[in-house]
Order: C-alpha cells, then sequence, then structure tokens
C-alpha cells in the first residue's frame, strides 16, 4: 500500500512558471525524499529533508516538511522544458525501505 | 564514481519461467533495495539487503527473492512468471544499515512477460 499521497497527479504549466508538489503521508516518518523520473526510467534522488528539519534547499527546489500535518510540498521555480518529468515523494519508516507516493506527472511547456 | 547498475535493461520472458536480475550498487554502499514499479500499482518495495542479509521484505509472493554476495552486489530472482509481474524493476544503494541516507537508484530493468 501507498504511504504517501501526492497532489496534483498532473501538472501542466509554462517555462519560467513555479511548479508546487504536495505530498501528504500517514505515519510517523524518519526522513521523506524527492525523487524525479524521466519517461519509465530510474529515479533521480533530488533532496532528501529529515524529519526534524522543516525547509530544505537544493538550487531551484524548495522543499518543506510538516510532521504536525503530516504533509511536504516540492517547489520547482524558474520551470525548464527540461524539469518535465514525474515526481514521487518517498518516505522512510523503518530503514531503507521507502513507501513511494503515486508520483505527480509535470509537463512544462516551451 | 560509478552509479548502479542493473542488468540486463530489457527482458522478455514467457509465463512459467523465471528471470534473474542483477544489480551492482555504488562502490562502497552496502545496502542494496529492490522495487517494483507498475502503472496500477506504483512502486512498491520488495527487499533489502545489507552485508549479504535480508533486512526487509516487502508483500510479495514467495516467487520472489534475492541474494546479495560479499561484493555487495545483489540479485533478484522471480519463478513461475506470471503476466502481471511485468514491470520496470529498480534497485537501489546507499551508504548505511538505514534511516536517514540518500537511495541512489539504477536505470532499471524492463521485464515483459508474455
Amino acid at each position: 500500500s501507498q504511504q504517501g499521497e501526492e497532489d496534483p497527479q498532473a501538472l501542466s504549466i509554462q517555462e519560467g512558471e513555479n511548479a508546487t508538489m504536495n505530498c501528504s503521508y500517514k505515519t510517523s516518518i524518519n526522513n521523506l525524499q524527492w525523487y524525479r523520473q524521466n519517461s519509465g526510467r530510474g529515479l533521480v534522488h533530488l533532496i532528501l529533508i529529515r524529519s526534524n528539519e522543516r525547509e530544505k534547499h537544493s538550487g531551484r527546489l524548495r522543499v518543506t516538511l510538516d510532521t504536525s500535518k503530516k504533509s511536504s510540498s516540492l517547489l520547482i521555480t524558474a520551470s525548464r522544458a527540461a524539469d518535465t518529468a514525474s515526481y514521487f515523494c518517498a518516505t522512510d519508516v523503518e530503514g531503507n525501505m521507502l513507501t513511494f507516493g503515486g508520483g505527480t506527472r509535470l509537463m512544462v511547456k516551451p | 564514481k560509478a552509479g548502479v547498475t542493473q542488468t540486463p535493461r530489457y527482458l522478455i520472458k514467457t509465463r512459467g519461467q523465471q528471470v534473474t536480475l542483477s544489480c551492482s550498487p555504488i562502490s562502497g554502499h552496502r545496502s542494496v533495495s529492490w522495487y517494483q514499479q507498475t502503472p496500477g500499482q506504483g512502486l512498491q518495495f520488495l527487499f533489502e539487503y545489507f552485508s549479504e542479509t535480508q533486512r526487509n521484505k516487502g508483500n510479495f509472493p514467495g516467487r520472489f527473492s534475492g541474494r546479495q554476495f560479499s561484493n555487495s552486489r545483489s540479485e533478484m530472482n522471480v519463478s513461475t512468471l506470471e503476466l502481471g509481474d511485468s514491470a520496470l524493476y529498480l534497485c537501489a544503494s546507499s551508504l548505511a544499515q538505514g534511516g536517514q541516507e540518500t537511495q541512489y537508484f539504477g536505470p532499471g530493468t524492463r521485464l515483459l512477460v508474455l
């Protein structure tokens, strides 16, 4: 079963706009990770945020974590066509057993 | 440093056959995890190996098995293949035993069962 639920399931924006994706989960976590996947290929790690952290930045990415609401958001600023991909949140509850959400399909139009 | 590698990249099998997939982790990584990705069920955890021992197992039937060698390379085996086993199989490696560690994924093996 999936621990995380992502919202929206699909998002279409123009280049230069910001994209925000949300993830909700059900149980307490050690950390939450965001991954990107292009066209059914392998997952590319974007960012890991620990349960005692509230916000993290990496380049054009900003991730927030609200453990009281069991939710996280991924913001991609100034999006580019190359950002077109599926984005997944994954929670680490026990060891290295990641539980993934259903993903958000992002399309960035040039 | 070379990334996680998986072989083969593509595989076609028929129902009833068995298949073995291989994963080589990033050098120095001792934990290898396997995931199955299908359109219907999404990404699901299969199992994790650390120092040649299975530490966690997902909710999959016993037809799915794996092992890890002393050099941390891992294999997973699926016996008596079913049509529903058609999926992208991903392996991931990480440094430590668990928690707070980034998992790095390989490109996956796409299995088609006919």
